[in-house]
């Protein structure tokens, strides 16, 4: 149980244009979903929470105009990286907790690897 | 915000040695501590956590201790295999439905 899966997997684009990538949690509805940014051999940095039906909390030094969440469902968030650039080149992975008695535990989606030319 | 640092950085074993990788953390409301391996351009996977009401706790190899005065835990990985080689990251969180925040990550080596 507990299955995150993330689409797409892999995605290059060119600067300028807008990137969306899609968060599931496939066997328990989340109401919380996380959203997080690794640069090569770093950590992972929470770029943003998102929330069902409500909107999304940014983290410091996030632009939320430029890192669109929506959690349209209680199984589906997604990110769009709007007027993306080289600089936005990075793995973005995603999270939820299951809910329930272990809604502290968080699994991970497989990640989006984003380039951009 | 809550701070988590992790050492060392990165460890290098003889297969069969023992693994220890210490966090602290400085948020005190924190109570859920998780321990993630993340191979190499893969999503990170949980392998331990432990809640604050909790000192210690044991997973067949691993164990992970949690000393809340000191605001300090640690993952212990005994009779370690080469597969065990990854990227540990420790992460902290006020509980239900909260954000994890990450240490910086120790790449384990485990030599054959």
């Amino acid at each position: 149980g507990a299955v995150v899966s993330q689409h797409p997997s892999w995605v290059i684009c060119k600067s300028g244009t807008s990137v969306k990538i899609e968060c599931r949690s496939l066997d328990f509805q989340a109401t919380t979903m996380f959203w997080y940014r690794q640069f090569p051999k770093q950590s992972l940095m929470l770029m943003a929470t998102s929330n069902e039906g409500s909107k999304a909390t940014y983290e410091q030094g996030v632009e939320k105009d430029k890192f669109l969440i929506n959690h349209a469902s209680l199984t589906l968030s997604t990110l769009t990286v709007t007027s993306a650039h080289p600089e936005d080149s990075s793995f973005y992975i995603c999270s939820a907790p299951p809910g329930g008695r272990s809604s502290e535990t968080q699994y991970f989606g497989p990640g989006t690897r984003l380039l951009v030319l | 915000g809550e701070n988590v640092e992790q050492h060392p950085s990165t460890l290098s074993v003889q297969e069969g040695d023992s693994a220890v990788i210490k966090c602290t953390y400085s948020d005190s409301a924190s109570n859920y501590f998780p321990w993630y391996k993340q191979e190499l351009g893969k999503r990170p996977q949980l392998i331990i956590d432990i809640r604050s009401n909790v000192g210690e706790k044991k997973d067949q190899r691993i164990a992970v201790t949690l000393n809340k005065t000191a605001k300090h835990f640690s993952l212990h990985i005994t009779e370690t295999q080469p597969e065990d080689s990854a990227v540990y990251f420790c992460a902290a969180s006020r509980g239900s439905n909260y954000k994890l925040t990450f240490g910086k990550g120790t790449l384990l080596t485990v030599n054959p």
